[in-house]
């Protein structure tokens, strides 16, 4: 059982449009992270929120972390062919502080 | 500003053979530690993890071991390869912050074992 569940799993658009990959768990969070990874690279820090019902905004990239830090999401506005990647939610929960990631939404947008 | 480096980029290995990956972290000091272990893009195993020289957790049984002889010095080892160790290698740092640990990952290394 993954403690932290991503959906889609897998995402194909046209560029232009908008989407919303969504990070959920039954366990509370201190904070989770957002990383993209293209392929045949690590993965990248994009966000890290930490207070409950936080929005922070990366350029076309909203992040919100729930009210009860449960769950989180990341919209991408007007998606181009360079935000195609893994997006992958991670966060470390209960007495560790050893982060837990999900496995990841791959997303590829079309020219 | 802080770097993380990895090497090889790519190895390609006989079963039965040894490995060693290295990993190296500048611009920091005394930071966690982490060896992930990557299948087909997806999902990030973790495999060891260490808070300080000498110091480490494995999470997984298995045919790897992993080192901590410096600061800032990681180093993940098998002595006989195995046709399942192939993957992607995943070395990261992280900021040991009590509950906001966030982790810095290097760029990866291909291991295709034969």
């Amino acid at each position: 059982t993954q403690l932290l569940e991503q959906s889609p799993q897998f995402l194909s658009i046209q560029e232009g449009e908008n989407l919303t990959v969504y990070c959920n768990s039954s366990s509370v969070f201190s904070s989770l992270q957002w990383y993209r990874q293209e392929p045949g690279e690590g993965p990248v820090l994009l966000v890290t929120v930490v207070t409950g019902g936080e929005v922070k905004k990366l350029k076309r990239l909203t992040f919100q972390f729930g009210d009860a830090r449960k769950d989180s999401s990341l919209h991408i506005t007007a998606a181009q062919p360079g935000d195609t990647g893994l997006y992958l939610c991670a966060g470390p929960s209960g007495g560790s502080y050893i982060p837990t990631f999900g496995r990841g939404t791959s997303l590829i947008v079309h020219p | 500003s802080q770097t993380i480096h990895q090497w090889p980029a790519t190895l390609v290995q006989p079963v039965g053979s040894p490995l060693s990956l290295e990993c190296t972290v500048e611009g920091t000091s005394n930071p966690n530690l982490y060896w992930y272990r990557q299948a087909a893009g997806r999902g990030l195993q973790l495999l060891f993890y260490s808070v300080g020289i000498g110091q480490i957790s494995s999470e997984v049984p298995q045919n790897l071991s992993a080192s901590r002889p410096q600061d800032r010095q990681f180093i993940l080892s098998s002595k006989k390869l195995l046709l399942s160790d192939s993957g992607f290698y995943l070395c990261a740092w992280g900021t040991g912050l009590a509950g906001k640990e966030t982790q810095y990952f290097g760029p990866g290394t291909r291991l295709l074992v034969l």
